[in-house]
């Protein structure tokens, strides 16, 4: 998976909570998308980052947010979980020289009860 | 807003037969169609890709047909067998952005 990592692999949450997903490169590459898997509707950008601190919205952004401190990590975090947030939630990376090739890490499976 | 549609949703296809997965795309200021490829359980990988000024890009038994004309694009398998069981998803990269729009996805099932 290309240097990707994702943590945590599975979880289970409630309605209300806070949780935050994380996302581990160490490939260097500059841009780092989050993206929700949901059966017929494929893959939906929720948010992405084009450097340190520089971060903008997907398509289904609203409930998300996400930070970039260093290159190699980029959280999502979703502020207060929803059951329509129960999703299978994958991290992808692309380098400044490649944009249009992305690299997928294996995915977080989140349970919003 | 930039869009691809993508179908069938579900595909069977015999050992040996042929799979034909189709997109279609609204936006013509599109610049790169790849498809990617995703086994259970795993993250999608890039399996082949095609640029708008070629119609066609073979790489082994996975072809891309590209029509630019009608603002579609297909892949076919052939020989299809059982280890390409997976879902596939086209995708379409915008002029100057840095991001991919997916097609909805089309689970592929290889019957033995």
């Amino acid at each position: 998976d290309a240097g990707i990592t994702q943590s945590p692999r599975h979880k289970v949450t409630e309605t209300g909570t806070p949780v935050t997903l994380r996302c581990h490169q160490t490939e260097n590459h500059r841009y780092m998308y989050w993206y929700r898997q949901d059966p017929g509707h494929g893959l939906r950008l929720i948010h992405y980052s084009y450097g340190v601190k520089d971060t903008d919205k997907g398509e289904v952004s609203d409930g998300y947010s996400v930070s970039r401190s260093k290159t190699e990590d980029f959280l999502l975090t979703l502020e207060s979980a929803t059951s329509s947030q129960t999703s299978v939630y994958f991290c992808a990376i692309s380098q400044l020289a490649d944009q249009e090739t992305q690299y997928f890490g294996p995915g977080t499976r989140l349970l919003v009860l | 807003q930039q869009q691809v549609k993508q179908s069938p949703q579900s595909l069977i296809v015999q050992k040996g037969g042929i799979s034909i997965i189709n997109c279609a795309y609204e936006n013509t200021a599109f610049d790169y169609f790849p498809w990617y490829q995703q086994f259970p359980g795993k993250g999608p990988a890039l399996l082949i890709a095609i640029r708008p000024d070629v119609s066609e890009k073979k790489e082994g038994r996975f072809t891309i047909s590209f029509n630019k004309s009608a603002k579609q694009f297909s892949l076919h398998i052939m020989d299809s067998q059982p280890g390409d069981s997976a879902t596939y998803f086209c995708a379409a990269h915008p002029q100057g952005a840095q991001k991919l729009v997916f097609g909805q996805g089309t689970r592929l099932t290889i019957n033995p």
